[in-house]
């Protein structure tokens, strides 16, 4: 199974402010990651796949990079509406799987 | 607009059982490969089950398999999730997804979700 890892666990920052976010693969995974986005109560919602492909609808101030085993997710600057919690997600190999996630609290 | 909504969730003991529906509406569900994927409370997400729009091709987690059993009703724009034996751990918020479609082409990422139903297992 591959395992992601995603750091840090929390990010406190304020609006306004570069968040960046980092997941990392237990083996190689080519460009096969995705960013989701989940607020509390809410389902997530498909952010980046393919570690650098803006979902549908999806502002500009997001942007994914990376290959291999480590990627990273940058919001460019921190709307009140970004405070939620990040998770990766790999399609490499069977099973899919999520990364621990990372919360980007307000500080 | 595009839509899945759960519903079939609710309190079980533990080896009891509990089947989870997803209706969708809003799109082809036929073309459509899907999956379900849970969340603990308080926990990070984890994938469950997948199932090809033809129902032809089924994976399980390792956590579930032999125990749960996916299907769907493409005539009926539905996705089931068919849960036994069903253990403490098993507690989580069930959501149903859809697998996403590139250029016709599937790439196994979920959009969109459903709201989630939550299946609690105690005695």
């Amino acid at each position: 199974e591959i395992v992601l890892t995603q750091s840090p666990a929390t990010l406190s920052l304020s609006p306004g402010e570069r968040a960046t976010l980092s997941c990392r693969a237990s083996q190689s995974i080519s460009d096969y990651l995705a960013w989701y986005q989940q607020k509390p109560g809410q389902a997530p919602r498909l952010l980046i796949y393919d570690a650098s492909t803006r979902a549908t609808g999806i502002p500009a101030r997001f942007s994914g990079s990376g290959s291999g085993t480590d990627f990273t997710l940058t919001i460019s600057s921190l709307e009140p509406e970004d405070f939620a919690v990040y998770y990766c997600q790999q399609r490499s190999k069977w099973p899919l799987t999520f990364g621990g996630g990372t919360k980007v609290e307000i500080k | 607009q595009v839509q899945l909504v759960e519903s079939g969730g609710g309190l079980v003991k533990p080896g009891g059982s509990l089947r989870l529906s997803c209706a969708a509406s809003g799109f082809i569900f036929s073309d459509y490969y899907m999956s379900w994927i849970r969340q603990a409370p308080g926990k990070g997400l984890e994938w469950v089950s997948y199932i090809t729009s033809s129902g032809d091709s089924i994976y399980y987690a390792d956590s579930v398999k032999g125990r749960f059993t996916i299907s769907r009703d493409n005539a009926k724009n539905s996705l089931f999730l068919q849960m036994n034996s069903l253990r403490a751990e098993d507690t989580a918020v069930y959501y149903c997804a859809a697998v996403i479609r590139v250029h016709e082409r599937n790439k196994n990422y979920f959009d969109p979700w459903g709201q989630g139903t939550l299946v609690t297992v105690s005695s």
